[in-house]
């Protein structure tokens, strides 16, 4: 199994680009998740889902959409990039609602 | 909101035991505590979770007393390589969890 992978590894946006970060698990969970992390603290949830289908907004949500349309991929997709999106951004998947499994993450910087 | 509290930072040698205490007062009856950590540049990883009393894997060791409102992770005989950030998180992950700012354990040689 690959576990949950990411791509791309690293992005350099200008203000106003959008972009997709792809996100796939090979693990038939149905729980995906999007977090951030920025510098010195823990993650933030954005967007997560409870299946195909199936989507709802975490803690910060703004300025991220998210669709869910297979078991397997969870992209997220900026849809005008802002400097405040500059950050690390972690998918994770689960087959239940405690115990995670994170991919390697994206690094997003917006000029 | 099942919020948790744990030290930001804590140094270690070498060999010795390290145990961090996470205080998670208004845990809910049917929360779960489950302990992760990150090393720099890669996502967190699952050490362990327990419910109740103790649990031990492979890892580490999770001590929950009978009120379940602080919970201890024990990481025996650490290497440098235990050096990163553990954090502790409490209930359902989309709706109570959040990842703080964890404990930074730097592991001396």
């Amino acid at each position: 199994n690959a576990g949950v992978t990411q791509t791309p590894k690293f992005q350099v946006l200008k203000t106003g680009q959008s972009m997709t970060l792809q996100c796939a698990q090979d693990m038939n969970h149905e729980y995906m998740s999007w977090y951030r992390q920025d510098p010195g603290m823990g993650l933030r949830l954005i967007h997560y889902s409870v299946g195909a289908g199936i989507t709802d907004q975490g803690e910060v949500p703004n300025g991220y959409n998210v669709s869910r349309s297979t078991t397997e991929d969870f992209p997220l997709r900026l849809l005008s990039a802002a400097p405040s999106q500059t950050s690390v951004y972690f998918c994770a998947s689960s087959s239940g609602q405690e115990t995670q499994y994170f991919g390697p993450g994206t690094r997003l910087l917006v000029l | 909101l099942a919020k948790t509290t744990q030290p930001i930072s804590m140094d270690s040698y070498e060999g010795q035991e390290v145990n961090i205490t996470c205080s998670h007062n208004n845990i809910a009856t049917n929360d779960y505590i489950t302990w992760y950590q990150q090393f720099p540049s890669q996502g967190p990883r699952f050490i362990i979770q327990g419910y109740k009393t103790k649990v031990t894997n492979e890892v580490a060791s999770l001590f929950i007393p009978a009120d379940r409102k602080s919970s201890t992770l024990s990481l025996p005989r650490v290497s440098l390589s235990d050096t990163a950030v553990y954090y502790c998180l409490v209930g359902d992950v989309f709706n109570d969890m959040r990842f703080g700012a964890g404990t930074r354990l730097t592991v001396k040689p």
